[in-house]
């Protein structure tokens, strides 16, 4: 099992550009988390999905920030424009949604630098 | 959900059990205890949960209060691979996923 797989490890981009995070969950997981963290605000949740539906984005920041999952295997978060604000560790996780205590697999993060 | 509290940080020796508190006064009946930690620059990773009874595994136990107001996750023999922040989480049954991680507690272990 590969685990949640997250691009690019690392992005480095300019004010005013738009930046595009992508997550490939675990094979068999239906629900998808994003979350943000920084040092002042900690691990933050932005959005989960369910069965690739949004069911909560009340942590998404503003409307620069947009998330998507088309299918089962894949999900995006788009910041556009993007600003210094939205340097951070963007983590992905995912999970099987079924039952209780099914715990969340998270990825490796991507660490976003806006100049 | 419950809100959790935990001391900013603690040290262990290595080798020794490492016993982290967690403070949910609180909780509610249909509401788990969930523990993560997350090592330096990885995302978090579970560790154990539970309801109203001690828990094991092969990484930690759990050990929550009668009045389910508190728990401590204990790892039996700390090693210096244990190093993180350990995050003590309250989520409701009904809830289909969401946690909303505190500030944790730092664990150093050392040699």
């Amino acid at each position: 099992d590969a685990g949640v797989i997250q691009s690019p490890r690392h992005e480095v981009t300019e004010m005013g550009q738009e930046v595009t995070l992508r997550c490939k969950p675990i094979s068999g997981h239906n629900s998808l988390f994003w979350y943000r963290q920084t040092m002042m605000r900690g691990l933050e949740l932005l959005i989960y999905f369910n069965n690739n539906v949004p069911i909560d984005d009340s942590g998404m920041p503003e409307d620069r920030f947009s998330a998507k999952m088309p299918n089962a295997s894949f999900s995006t978060l788009k910041i556009q424009p993007s600003e210094p604000r939205d340097s951070a560790v963007y983590f992905c996780a995912s999970r099987i949604l079924a039952g209780e205590g099914n715990e969340q697999f998270f990825g490796p993060g991507t660490r976003l630098t806006v100049l | 959900d419950a809100k959790t509290t935990q001391p900013t940080s603690m040290d262990c020796a290595e080798g020794r059990a490492a016993n982290l508190p967690c403070n949910h006064s609180t909780i509610s009946g249909n509401e788990y205890v969930y523990w993560y930690r997350q090592i330096h620059s990885q995302g978090p990773q579970y560790i154990i949960h539970g309801l109203k009874n001690n828990e094991t595994n092969e990484m930690a136990s759990l050990i929550i209060t009668e009045d389910r107001k508190s728990s401590t996750l204990i790892l039996p023999h700390a090693t210096l691979r244990d190093t993180a922040v350990y995050y003590c989480i309250v989520r409701r049954t009904i809830n289909t996923g969401k946690l909303i991680f505190g500030q944790g507690t730092t664990l150093q272990v050392k040699p």
